[in-house]
């Protein structure tokens, strides 16, 4: 089945700098890997998603991009702020109406 | 929008005892989802439900976990009798047609 793993596991960046966080995934046929974020006490926010047959995609500061060749995808935080500390997890879905295969999370904490 | 119901927030309890889950997906998604998440860990799988019939529920445990979604809308997931290591986080979530998955907010349980 589908294995995704997630890298770093934590992620300390001082405000304003940038954060990348990379996922890569085992199943060729996975074709939709969204990512969360998820705060203290909170479920998982869907924050973007990016489809197979998209290499790239942004929403203000925040972006994901995507290698099918290699099997990897990344998340990319801008112009961080303390309000993007949490939790961070990509996913994969190995099939049409097949549920999320996870990662193990990034916790990201941004320094004022 | 509404987004996804769960209750209670917190349960405690002793091993050996049962509990119970609810949750309320968002109004018209088709399919729901229960992922139990333990600590520092991504959401796994425990059951798909797609209306009122089970797509996936080869993750859960069943000789101690059951799960229903009469009438295809409302959720319950009950776990009887249960273990230290049921210790976590269960998050119920849906989409509207197995795609984008929207989660609650959790339920936090901790078997002592």
């Amino acid at each position: 089945g589908e294995n995704v793993e997630q890298h770093p596991s934590t992620l300390s960046v001082q405000e304003g700098d940038s954060a990348v966080i990379k996922c890569t995934y085992s199943d060729s046929a996975s074709n939709y890997f969204p990512w969360y974020k998820q705060e203290l006490g909170k479920g998982p926010q869907l924050i973007i998603d990016i489809r197979s047959n998209v290499g790239e995609k942004k929403d203000q500061r925040i972006a994901v991009t995507l290698n099918k060749t290699a099997k990897h995808f990344s998340l990319h935080i801008t112009e961080t702020q303390p309000e993007d500390s949490a939790v961070y997890f990509c996913a994969a879905r190995p099939g049409e109406n097949t549920p999320l295969v996870f990662g193990k999370g990034t916790r990201l904490s941004v320094i004022a | 929008e509404a987004g996804v119901a769960q209750s209670p927030r917190y349960k405690i309890i002793e091993k050996r005892q049962s509990v119970a889950f609810w949750c309320n997906p968002i109004s018209g998604h088709a399919t729901l989802y229960w992922y139990q998440q333990i600590l520092g860990q991504g959401p796994k799988l425990l059951i798909q439900f797609q209306n009122n019939g089970v797509v996936d529920d080869s993750q859960l445990p069943k000789d101690r976990f059951s799960a229903e979604r009469l009438k295809g809308v409302d959720s319950t997931l009950k776990i009887q009798p249960a273990k230290l290591e049921d210790s976590a986080v269960y998050l119920c979530a849906s989409s509207p047609q197995g795609d984008t998955q929207y989660f609650g907010p959790g339920t936090r349980l901790t078997v002592l």
